[in-house]
């Protein structure tokens, strides 16, 4: 099974300032297809998760564009290029290549 | 607008049944894969079932296997999820989704709790 491991788990961050995250995968994700499914998703305080990010880099409907992905692989990155206070919350990865899909443990953004 | 409301979620104990339920509008339900995550109490994200269009595919994580039943009725845009034997590390907040190589909308979720 493909394991997904995020770094940092915890990040505090200032306002206006930017946020990487970082998720490596045990095993590449580029599938027979030639697609690489990786995504990003946010779950806010008290909130259900979203999908911000699906195929490494493709911003998900209505997700703001100061929100990035970018990778390949077994790398990949979420980066966020000014934080605003509505970004604190849990971000996870998630791979979608193949059976069981699996998410990263979680890391979790707040304000300095 | 995508919506799904699951429903179905209660308290329960060991050995016990559930059977959860996700309506569905807002999309072309018959046309997409649909997925149940679930979240134990300050847990991360866990993806438990996923089945196709049609419902002749289905997948399962491992420790739900021959416990966990996913199902779905296209006339009714319905998702189903049986879980029988159910244990305490089973309680969690369950999610439907709208699955399009992960899952791309998300209900609100439904609590199940396994304890005596």
């Amino acid at each position: 099974d493909v394991v997904m491991t995020q770094s940092p788990l915890s990040l505090p961050v200032t306002l206006g300032q930017p946020a990487s995250i970082s998720c490596r995968s045990s095993q590449s994700l580029v599938h027979s297809d030639g697609n690489t499914y990786l995504n990003w998703f946010q779950q806010r305080p008290g909130q259900s998760p979203r999908r911000l990010i699906y195929k490494i880099s493709n911003r998900g409907s209505g997700v703001p564009d100061r929100f990035s992905g970018s990778g390949s692989g077994t790398d990949f990155t979420l980066r966020i290029s000014r934080v605003e206070a509505e970004d604190v919350g849990v971000y996870y990865c998630m791979q979608a290549t193949q059976w069981p899909r699996a998410f990263g443990q979680g890391t979790k953004v707040e304000i300095k | 607008e995508v919506q799904l409301v699951e429903s179905g979620g209660g308290s329960v104990p060991p050995g016990g049944s559930l059977r959860l339920s996700c309506g569905a509008s807002g999309f072309t339900f018959r046309n997409s894969w649909m997925t149940w995550v679930r979240q134990a109490p300050g847990r991360g994200l866990e993806l438990v079932s996923i089945i196709n269009q049609d419902g002749s595919d289905k997948y399962y994580v491992d420790s739900v296997r021959g416990r966990f039943t996913i199902s779905r009725d296209n006339a009714k845009n319905s998702l189903y999820l049986q879980m029988n034997s159910l244990r305490a590390e089973d309680t969690a907040v369950y999610y439907c989704a709208k699955d399009s190589w992960g899952p791309e909308y998300w209900g609100q979720g439904t609590l199940v709790t396994v304890s005596s």
